[in-house]
């Protein structure tokens, strides 16, 4: 048990729709990062927020966003959803102050699949 | 540019060590870490090296880092069942910057 909670655990869009994925983290938990993670590869970063702003993000489309509140949850919102955007959608928050990826909890993700 | 692979799969027998190998291309990586990600789950880091040192050694993990051939490996002793899942190594340039991650070895261990 990591403290991280995802919803919904799964889901289904059709291609052209928006989806909004959520992340409960622990109190205290000032930065989270989001990661997608496509069927038989690794993880890749999306982007990270600290204190509500975005600070860092991968190579993803403009049609990625994200928000961060200051229940110290989180969501990750994709427009205009593809299929390639089929994936397991992580995400990992760490205490404020300590490292963001050594010291990350990890949710269970949630898999979003678009047809 | 930055690329981290992994062999797809290995098996081995319950008891024996496991052997999972990482090579990465970006030589200003710093940290190197191994994650395990079972069914349904997360990712759970394992350990991490930095790039100044050559091994650590956590209870039955055994990681060592050929920096200038740009290889990890993660030893696992005395494999157990409890075990088989997949492996990612990763890498980052600092402790701010994003993972690199690689594609990930399933690991499956039998009686």
């Amino acid at each position: 048990e990591t403290g991280v909670t995802q919803s919904p655990t799964h889901l289904i869009k059709t291609r052209g729709q928006q989806v909004t994925l959520r992340c409960s983290s622990q109190s205290g938990h000032n930065t989270v990062s989001w990661y997608q993670q496509a069927l038989g590869q690794g993880p890749q970063f999306i982007f990270q927020y600290y204190r509500e702003e975005e600070n860092g993000r991968g190579n993803f489309p403009p049609r990625f966003s994200g928000l961060q509140f200051p229940n110290y949850s989180s969501e990750l919102n994709v427009n205009a959803l593809e299929l390639d955007d089929s994936a397991l959608y992580l995400c990992a928050s760490s205490l404020e102050g300590r490292n963001p990826f050594t010291e990350a909890f990890f949710g269970q993700g949630t898999r979003l699949t678009v047809v | 540019g930055e690329d981290v692979e992994q062999s797809l799969f290995l098996s081995v027998r319950e008891g024996d060590s496991s052997v999972i190998n990482c090579t990465y291309t970006d030589s200003s990586s710093t940290y190197l870490y191994w994650y395990k990600q079972e069914p349904g789950a997360g990712l759970q880091l394992l350990t991490y090296i930095f790039s100044n040192m050559d091994m650590k050694q956590d209870q039955r993990l055994t990681v060592l880092l050929n920096k200038k051939d740009k290889h990890l490996s993660l030893r696992i002793a005395d494999t157990q069942t409890g075990d088989s899942a997949i492996y990612f190594c990763a890498e980052s340039r600092s402790n701010t910057d994003k993972l690199i991650f690689g594609t990930g070895t399933r690991l499956q261990v039998f009686p």
